[in-house]
């Protein structure tokens, strides 16, 4: 069976300083990995995905996610959090191709502070 | 850009009324889905389909009814609303069988049932 829990229901940073969102998954098999951002009144837009190549994984705006496997864990990490940054993450895992197969966590709101 | 536009921001209907939510994608996509999204409890879906007047059961199908008649436009039926149907509604759709497949999402309808 597979699961995706993300640590926390919210966070707040300061802007400019660094966000960590946590994500772990469990899964029988090779997942593959999303975060998505929804800002408020909107729908959901990706924001970066692992997908067994690189473990270190780009994304928009400045974030980045490291798949480790050791603890599998996929959190999602920005260096200096910008005001525009304030949505709800949310992260995703996939196992097969099959749509139903796609199990996402409760999501993590995250507050940008002045 | 992938677009998946749906039919109404924002709607609101009284108990009993037979309630349709279109979604319209514009990339030639397979597969679409409905989901709904409530505070704490993150996305759960509905409904999804993988081809014209396919579809297979979410996890809370129960209420809901969808159709597939074309591939572009997926369709979600609240055959009789219910106040606990009140929720944001999102559509999506992905292209491929591969779980490494983005996701893309419309805006979301509001629905509140009184």
């Amino acid at each position: 069976a597979q699961s995706v829990t993300q640590l926390d229901s919210h966070v707040s940073v300061s802007e400019g300083t660094p966000v960590l969102l946590r994500c772990n998954y469990s899964s029988s098999y090779s997942p593959s990995l999303f975060w998505y951002v929804q800002h408020p009144n909107k729908g959901l837009q990706l924001l970066l995905k692992y997908t067994s190549a690189a473990t270190l994984v780009k994304g928009i705006n400045g974030f980045e996610a490291e798949f480790k496997k050791s603890e599998t864990s996929f959190h999602l990490t920005k260096p200096s959090a910008h005001m525009s940054d304030a949505a709800e993450y949310f992260c995703v895992v996939t196992v097969y191709s099959s749509a139903s197969k796609i199990i996402f966590g409760s999501g993590t709101r995250l507050s940008i502070r002045p | 850009d992938v677009k998946v536009t749906q039919s109404s921001r924002y709607l609101v209907k009284r108990t009993g009324e037979k309630v349709f939510l279109e979604c319209v994608q514009d990339m030639d996509h397979e597969n679409m889905f409905w989901y709904r999204q409530d505070p704490g409890l993150g996305l759960r879906l509905i409904y999804f389909s993988y081809d014209v007047k396919m579809k297979e059961k979410g996890d809370i199908p129960e209420g809901y009814s969808v159709s597939r008649e074309k591939k572009e436009r997926f369709s979600l039926i609240l055959e009789s609303a219910s106040t606990n149907q009140t929720s944001m509604y999102l559509c999506a759709s992905r292209g491929g069988t591969g779980g490494f497949e983005t996701q893309y999402f419309g805006p979301g309808t509001r629905l509140l049932v009184l």
